[in-house]
């Protein structure tokens, strides 16, 4: 009964290619994040939904694109996938857009680009 | 630039002793700030957490110490467990307009216990 589950958890794939990882959360929370976690290991914010509309959109190239069809689910797709795309995503969701406080992360997706 | 920094990479400590993790910020509006902790294959956990408005909070073995005026915070765990084994994370966020909830991470720092 997992809170925040994002498929799949790995994910391999060669360049050129378009991809989407899922995420679906059961906490009934309004927000929404994509992390990435880089080769440094830095955790990066990516994007925030807030009840299914765009509230943070941090310097992400235009390749990747959020979809939230709900507040229980946030998307990511990327297209025509490059090398330096290669990282662990984790979407997240907190209760409100006013607190990070403790967001809930699911576990993961290792994407590598070959 | 990064806005948190966790200096120290790794630590080992013996269990049943303590663990410090150290933690620095340089953005000023930051006034939340959070510990997580990670397993490997697992995302990140959140443990506890400080306003700006306290210098302390503490739940069971593991207190946060924030330090304003020199932009710090700490994290103690005592006593320490093989099980606390795990990556810590520090994060902060800030009280921005329509900031929704964007925390800024350091970089983690390694935390081994051994028996």
């Amino acid at each position: 009964d997992t809170a925040v589950s994002q498929t799949p958890k790995y994910l391999v794939t060669q360049m050129g290619n378009d991809k989407s990882i899922k995420c679906e959360q059961n906490l009934g929370h309004d927000t929404m994040y994509w992390y990435k976690q880089d080769s440094k290991k830095f955790l990066k914010i990516m994007f925030s939904y807030n009840n299914k509309e765009l509230i943070i959109n941090e310097t992400v190239p235009n390749r990747f694109s959020p979809k939230s069809p709900d507040k229980a689910h946030l998307n990511l797709h990327i297209n025509s996938l490059e090398l330096g795309d290669s990282a662990v995503y984790f979407c997240a969701s907190s209760q409100d857009k006013f607190r990070g406080t403790e967001a809930f992360f699911g576990q993961g997706t290792r994407l590598t680009v070959v | 630039d990064q806005q948190v920094k966790q200096n120290s990479p790794s630590l080992s400590v013996q269990e049943g002793r303590i663990s410090i993790l150290n933690c620095d910020y340089t953005n000023s509006m930051f006034d939340y700030f959070l510990w997580y902790k990670k397993y490997p294959a697992e995302g990140p956990t959140f443990l506890i957490s400080i306003s700006s408005i306290k210098d302390k909070n503490e739940d069971g073995r593991f207190t946060v110490f924030l330090n304003k005026s020199a932009k710090h915070l700490s994290l103690h765990i005592v006593p320490s467990q093989p099980g606390d084994s795990a990556v810590y994370f520090c994060a902060a966020s800030a009280r921005l307009p329509n900031a929704g909830n964007m925390l800024t991470f350091g970089g983690g720092t390694r935390l081994m216990v051994k028996p």
